[in-house]
């Protein structure tokens, strides 16, 4: 298993631009999330999905959108970029069922916004 | 609201030496408790975690923590520091199951360890 992938590593935007950062998982997970990582805070929950069709947000969803059509992707979309939203960004997945299973990270994305 | 406090933000020792991180939680509850380390450039690896029972929890890499209700406190120890141990480490809590916790896990602000030869 590949576990949970993260693409692209690196991303450098301007001001006002889009994309989408990718996440894929082949666990067969129901339970996927985007957390955002800043210097001194931590990680931060930014959207969620229990299952495909199913998302809800977190704690700092502003600024960014999210589906989940398949059980194995969910992608994070910034419709126009900020550089508030300069950050690394982490995707994880776990069963759902039981908080008390184990949350799987992805390596991250690191975006800069000029 | 719930919430998880590292207060030391940088500790530095020695190899060899021993090490407690620092851990407070605020929840209505008590949580499910884990501690992540992350290493530069790397994702987040779990260390341990806590359900319920045993207070003391045994992870991965020589790493134990140890869970006082009293004190709302989930302090992470290891008894001898190797200099591969540097990193950062991340305490995070998540509401029991049921109702719409979903897992969603929450953070402290984390802690940098530095090992000094």
């Amino acid at each position: 298993n590949a576990g949970v992938t993260q693409t692209p590593k690196f991303q450098v935007l301007k001001t006002g631009q889009s994309m989408t950062l990718q996440c894929a998982q082949d666990m067969n997970h129901e339970y996927m999330s985007w957390y955002r990582q800043d210097p001194g805070m931590g990680l931060r929950l930014i959207h969620y999905s229990v299952g495909a069709g199913i998302t809800d947000q977190g704690e700092v969803p502003n600024g960014y959108n999210v589906s989940r059509s398949t059980t194995e992707d969910f992608p994070l979309r910034l419709l126009s970029a900020a550089p508030s939203q300069t950050s690394v960004y982490f995707c994880a997945s776990r069963r759902q069922g039981a908080s008390t299973d184990t949350q799987y990270f992805g390596p991250g994305t690191r975006l800069t916004v000029l | 609201a719930q919430s998880v406090t590292q207060p030391d933000i940088h500790i530095t020792v020695s190899e060899g030496a021993s090490l407690e991180l620092r851990c407070n939680y605020s929840y209505g509850a008590t949580p499910y408790l884990f501690w992540y380390v992350q290493s530069p450039g790397q994702g987040l690896q779990l260390l341990l975690k806590y359900f319920s029972g045993d207070t003391l929890v045994q992870g991965i890499k020589g790493f134990e923590a140890e869970f006082k209700r009293s004190q709302s406190s989930f302090n992470l120890r290891k008894p001898s520091v190797h200099w591969s141990d540097a990193a950062e480490y991340f305490c995070a809590g998540s509401l029991r199951a049921g109702g719409t916790s979903y897992g969603k896990l929450t953070f402290g602000q984390g802690t940098i360890l530095t090992v000094h030869p």
